[in-house]
């Protein structure tokens, strides 16, 4: 069965640091776009990074320079790494695969806050 | 950026009912469109991809149409399942998700 799991999330203060994690199965992560979605409390969707199967990386101009997205093929495992957190971070964080984002995680909840 | 605007914002509409969602693009992304249902506290659910292309296990009552800037999400007869939120997403230049159509069942 296709399916991911994030993990990670939690209460964070303004300024630090945080890895999530999104385990997949069913497929390889390293064989597909790969993103990270979030939505803030009773907002939208908003895309926030993509890793390509090529190694690209692309991220919202929201986070760029503050969060890094990577993946572990030997653990099928992506991961975004938010540093500098912001308030403005807390946030559902979703993986999603494909271009046209055909399977999604529960998500992890992410909250910032001092 | 490409920006996406969805009409309406909300809607009530009875079982059985004929539904359209409007997607406007502020710039060609010609087929580049998916449709997502998201329900309350659950993650979004992949409806159509390319504009009109029904992902498997998505009834046919759903369907997607247009292209360029112009795009329609319809329910052909709306089920007491359908209640949500609708997002409209481009991917034709990174990716950009419409507001949001909440769909309430009378």
């Amino acid at each position: 069965e296709v399916q991911l799991v994030e993990t990670g999330g939690g209460l964070f203060h303004p300024g630090g640091s945080l890895r999530l994690s999104c385990a997949a199965s069913g497929f390889s992560v390293s064989s597909t776009y790969m993103s990270w979605v979030r939505q803030a409390p009773g907002k939208g969707l908003e895309w926030v990074s993509v890793l390509y199967a090529t190694d690209n990386t692309y991220y919202a101009d929201s986070v760029k320079g503050r969060f890094t997205i990577s993946r572990d093929n030997s653990k099928n495992t992506l991961y975004l790494q938010m540093d500098s957190l912001r308030a403005e971070d807390t946030a559902v964080y979703y993986c999603a695969r494909q271009l046209h984002m055909d399977v999604w995680g529960h998500g992890t909840a992410v909250t910032v806050s001092s | 950026d490409v920006q996406m605007t969805q009409s309406p914002s909300a809607l009530s509409a009875s079982v059985g009912d004929r539904v359209t969602i409007t997607c406007r693009a502020s710039e060609s992304i010609s087929k580049w469109l998916a449709w997502y249902q998201q329900k309350p506290g659950k993650a979004p659910k992949l409806l159509i991809h390319q504009a009109s292309s029904l992902e498997s296990g998505v009834p046919s009552r759903f369907s997607g149409s247009g292209s360029g800037t112009e795009f329609t999400l319809t329910i052909s007869s709306l089920q007491p399942d359908d209640f949500g939120v609708y997002y409209c997403q481009q991917y034709n230049n990174f990716w950009t998700f419409g507001q949001g159509t909440k769909v309430e069942i009378k």
